[in-house]
């Protein structure tokens, strides 16, 4: 059985360097075609993908976030962190990890309940 | 960027009857369009992938149709259940997602 679960901190200040962990388990990301994505959805706002790590430890970033963003992965704990600097009140959002394999087309089958983070002062 | 429009941003149905929600692409994503349904305080949920094939374990009342820029997920007749957000998405060009329909119950 598959799951994810993300953890990190409810409030962050801004201009703080927000840090984030996806655990799962029922897989294992050194298993190639496996990949972990980041998504947010700020308050009644579209969700926003920001980064992916895959197996063979090649990482991805949204466009627009990609000087904010480091993605990395720890196979032995089947943990992917996430950290987010100069965090702004704009940022607060649900923060879900997700899991695609490109075997199953590279869709976000499997996804965690999200963590909430809230950036203010 | 690919922006992916939904519409309507909401439905208001009674259980037993027919849903079809929209979703419209900036540009073709060719077939690369999944569907997943949200409830609050949930994990997402896959529904659809490739415009037309069901996840595993969704139900037969849903299902997609559409290719290039039109995309529509029908829920043949409401569960009770069925009752959330839908979010379409699109990984033609890296990945996207719309606003999302908010199916309501009437």
């Amino acid at each position: 059985q598959v799951t994810l679960k993300e953890s990190g901190p409810a409030l962050v200040k801004p201009t703080q360097t927000l840090t984030l962990t996806c655990t799962f388990s029922g897989f294992s990301l050194s298993t190639r075609g496996t990949r972990v994505s980041w998504i947010r959805q700020p308050p009644g706002k579209a969700l926003e993908w920001l980064a992916r790590i895959d197996w063979d430890d090649k990482k991805f970033y949204s466009t627009s976030l990609k000087t904010r963003l480091t993605i990395s992965k720890d196979t032995s704990k089947n943990q992917v962190v996430l950290t987010m600097t100069n965090m702004d009140p704009v940022d607060t959002a649900t923060f879900y990890c997700a899991r695609a394999h490109t075997s199953q087309g590279d869709w976000f089958e499997f996804w965690g309940q999200g963590t909430l983070v809230t950036v203010s002062s | 960027e690919i922006v992916l429009t939904q519409s309507p941003a909401t439905l208001s149905l009674s259980p037993g009857e027919r849903a079809t929600l929209s979703c419209r692409a900036s540009q073709s994503v060719s077939s690369y369009l999944a569907w997943y349904q949200h409830k609050p305080g949930q994990a997402p949920r896959l529904l659809i992938y490739d415009a037309s094939n069901r996840a595993t374990g969704i139900p037969a009342r849903f299902s997609g149709s559409g290719s290039g820029t039109d995309f529509t997920l029908t829920i043949s007749s409401l569960e009770p259940e069925d009752f959330a957000i839908y979010y379409c998405q699109q990984r033609s060009n890296w990945y996207s997602f719309g606003q999302g329909t908010k199916l309501e119950i009437k």
